[in-house]
C-alpha cells in the first residue's frame, strides 16, 4: 500500500493567516492526489483533485500544488469556516489511501 | 444535484454481517464508480472498495476476504456487506461517487452524510 503522511498533525492559526499543510507519499504518485475537508460530525468534502484542480464551488483561497511524492495544500487568508480537519488521498493505485489528517484549530 | 443516502442497521452483533445500502438521487448510478469509506471513532478515513455501475469491483486487500459490494441499477442503489464483524468494524460508514478526470485520476466528489454502525452484543 502507498502510505500518505501529513504534517503537521495539528496546527493553531488565526483568521486571515496563511496556512500550509504538507502531504508526502511513500512512493511517487505523479499528481494523483486529492484533498478533502472534514468538519466535526460531517462527511468529508472534496476541495482539490489531481493535486491542483479546485473543485467547483470551493473558494479560491484554497490551492494545491506538488507532484511526485510531495504535495501542499495552502489556505490563503484563513476564514472562520475553514477550521476543520484536512485529509490528502492518493488515487495512483488501489487500495486508495488517506493521510492521517491535519486538524486546523483556532489560535 | 446528486445526493447519496446511506441506510442500514446501526447495531450489529459480533460475528454477524453488516449490511448497508446507498441510495442515489438526483442523478443516475450509471456511468460512474461508487465507493464505500469508513471512519472509526476519532480516527482517519479508510477506503473499503468501489464498484462500477456495470458490476466490476475493487476491494481494499485488508478487508477483501470479508467485503462484498453490489449494485442494483434498477433501484439506483449500491450496497455493502461486511461479514464476521468485530468491534474493530465500529465506524461511520460513508458512500461516495467516484469521478474520473481522464486516465486513472479518480476523486470522490459527492459523499453521503454517513451512518454510524456499532458492533456490540
Amino acid at each position: 500500500d502507498i502510505q500518505m503522511t501529513q504534517s503537521p498533525s495539528s496546527l493553531s492559526a488565526s483568521v486571515r493567516d496563511r496556512v500550509t499543510i504538507t502531504c508526502r507519499a511513500s512512493q511517487t504518485i505523479s499528481n494523483y492526489l486529492n484533498w478533502y475537508q472534514q468538519k466535526p460530525g460531517k462527511a468529508p468534502k472534496l476541495l482539490i483533485y489531481a493535486a491542483s484542480n479546485l473543485q467547483t464551488g470551493v473558494p479560491s483561497r484554497f490551492s494545491g500544488s506538488g507532484s511526485g511524492t510531495d504535495f501542499t495544500l495552502t489556505i490563503n487568508s484563513l476564514q472562520p469556516e475553514d477550521f476543520a480537519t484536512y485529509y490528502c488521498q492518493q488515487s495512483y493505485g488501489t487500495p486508495w489511501t488517506f493521510g492521517q489528517g491535519t486538524k486546523v484549530e483556532i489560535k | 444535484q446528486v445526493q447519496l443516502q446511506e441506510s442500514g442497521p446501526g447495531l450489529v452483533k459480533p460475528s454477524e454481517t453488516l449490511s448497508l445500502t446507498c441510495s442515489v438521487s438526483g442523478g443516475s448510478i450509471s456511468g460512474y464508480y461508487w465507493s464505500w469509506i469508513r471512519q472509526p471513532p476519532g480516527m482517519g478515513l479508510e477506503w473499503i472498495g468501489y464498484i462500477h455501475y456495470s458490476g466490476s469491483t475493487n476491494y481494499n486487500p485488508s478487508l477483501q476476504s470479508r467485503v462484498t459490494i453490489s449494485v442494483d441499477t434498477s433501484k439506483n442503489q449500491f450496497s455493502l456487506k461486511l461479514s464476521s464483524v468485530t468491534a474493530a468494524d465500529t465506524a461511520v460508514y460513508y458512500c461516495a461517487r467516484d469521478k474520473i478526470l481522464g486516465g486513472n485520476h479518480y476523486y470522490m466528489d459527492v459523499w453521503g452524510k454517513g451512518t454510524t454502525v456499532t458492533v456490540s452484543s
